[in-house]
């Protein structure tokens, strides 16, 4: 279920080193999946996505891996910058709309410089 | 290009007041459209959708409403606000058949 009740987990990163972020979905049957970044007090931006049949895919200076066998996502950063400084959140495509996506409980990122 | 809006971006309102917070879409038909709400720190919280005029699934048993009068336009009201109802109002629309979400500015409600 959701976890929109509880705070966000925190990771900190000295800038220039990479980041991975780390999320668990629900939906074996899920098909589509999307990072967003949420900078303070601003909606979600797309980041990048990837569709069940690929287990890596790479953006500008992000990559997104797929582990289908224990539902596992990952959001990886290179060279982390103080820009990279928002709350991540994986999201899915929901199980009972193929138009509703589920998001997961998001990650508060803070780069140090 | 599509945009997405959302006003107001910031509203105080005392408990027991009537809550209207509108979003409009351009540049698209028929998108889906999501109301979400995020309290601070925290993650986001599916509150109702909508794949067209008239048609709102609601997700969360609450004291909120949503309605859809047109196409492009989605309005989230309350007839009472509680405190609780404090938070980040965010909307967003997808393609229809489409998974990526398209946010708004969002829409920062305080309820004194």
């Amino acid at each position: 279920g959701e976890s929109v009740g509880l705070h966000l987990p925190t990771l900190s990163v000295q800038e220039g080193d990479n980041s991975i972020i780390n999320c668990a979905y629900s939906n074996s049957a899920s098909d589509y999946f999307i990072w967003y970044k949420q900078e303070s007090g601003k909606g979600p931006q797309f980041i990048i996505d990837i569709r069940s049949n690929m287990d890596k895919r790479q953006g500008q200076r992000v990559t997104v891996l797929l582990n289908k066998t224990v539902k596992h996502l990952s959001l990886q950063i290179a060279a982390t910058q103080p820009g990279d400084s928002a709350v991540y959140f994986c999201a899915e495509n929901g199980e009972t709309s193929y138009d509703k996506v589920i998001f997961g409980p998001g990650t508060s990122l803070s780069v140090i410089p | 290009s599509q945009t997405i809006h959302q006003w107001p971006a910031t509203l105080v309102q005392p408990v027991g007041s009537p809550l209207s917070l509108e979003c409009t879409v351009e540049g698209t038909s028929n998108p889906n459209l999501y109301w979400y709400r995020q309290a601070a720190g925290r993650g986001l919280q599916l509150l109702f959708y909508s794949v067209g005029i008239g048609q709102i699934s609601s997700e969360v048993p609450q004291n909120l409403s949503a309605s859809r009068p047109q196409d492009r336009q989605f309005i989230l009201s309350s007839k009472k606000l509680l405190l609780s109802d404090s938070g980040f109002y965010l909307c967003a629309w997808t393609r229809t058949g489409g998974s990526e979400q398209f946010f708004g500015p969002g829409t920062r409600l305080t309820v004194l």
